[in-house]
């Protein structure tokens, strides 16, 4: 069984310049979660998307936000990056999210995003 | 201060020990409890998941809550090097995580010695 599958692993970008991080959940998942893990502040919930809606969002600005795909593929994208953004995005996939009756998350290996 | 503390260490112990690892939290209203293991370069794999109080066991892995005390633990019996990993816990107010999804401690890196 293929586990969650976030591409590309690694990204270095410019300050300003944009970027789309890609999240492949297990088949048969609906819910997919992205959360920022930094050493300062650890991981930090994004946002969750559920059939291809947002369904919840964390404390995190505009310049994050995320889609998802009728295939459940769910995309993350952040504009105008700052040096502080660099950070590993994970990604984590469940039945149902925060919709209950899930028991835990099954994450990506993350995309490690550097910004120079 | 923050909803969930964890001790960053790094803990080092040597192989067959019994290993400790514990979180306290300020938010009365959580009660799903995990805890996560997690590699370098790898993503968080969950390890135990509890709901409320009580212990859980699984293999060498222990799982305790104690709700009154708004404190976690989960204990590694006979310890390998293999274990060695960061260990985060987790909590949320529901089943699958509540809107601000799930509330992570920093995670406390563990080291066993051979």
């Amino acid at each position: 069984k293929a586990g969650v599958t976030q591409t590309p692993r690694y990204l270095i970008k410019t300050r300003g310049q944009q970027v789309t991080l890609s999240c492949s959940p297990i088949s048969g998942h609906r819910s997919v979660s992205w959360y920022q893990q930094t050493p300062g502040q650890g991981l930090q919930f994004l946002f969750e998307y559920f059939s291809e809606t947002q369904r919840n969002k964390g404390n995190f600005p505009g310049r994050f936000s995320g889609r998802q795909f009728s295939n459940s593929r769910s995309e993350m994208n952040v504009s105008t990056l700052e040096l502080g953004d660099s950070a590993l995005y994970l990604c984590a996939s469940s039945l149902t999210g925060t919709g209950g009756g899930s028991y835990g998350y099954t994450f990506g290996s993350g995309t490690r995003l550097t910004v120079v | 201060q923050k909803e969930v503390e964890q001790d960053p260490g790094p803990l080092s112990v040597p192989e067959g020990a019994i290993v400790s690892l514990n979180c306290t939290y300020s938010n009365s209203a959580f009660q799903y409890f995990m805890w996560y293991r997690q590699y370098s370069r790898k993503g968080p794999e969950l390890l135990m998941y509890t709901y409320s109080s009580g212990n859980k066991e699984d293999g060498r892995f222990t799982a305790q809550v104690d709700k009154s005390s708004k404190y976690i633990s989960l204990f590694i019996r006979d310890s390998q090097p293999s274990d060695s990993a960061t260990y985060l816990c987790a909590m949320s107010v529901r089943s699958g995580g509540g809107a601000d999804g799930l509330t992570f401690g920093k995670g406390t890196h563990l080291i066993i010695q051979p």
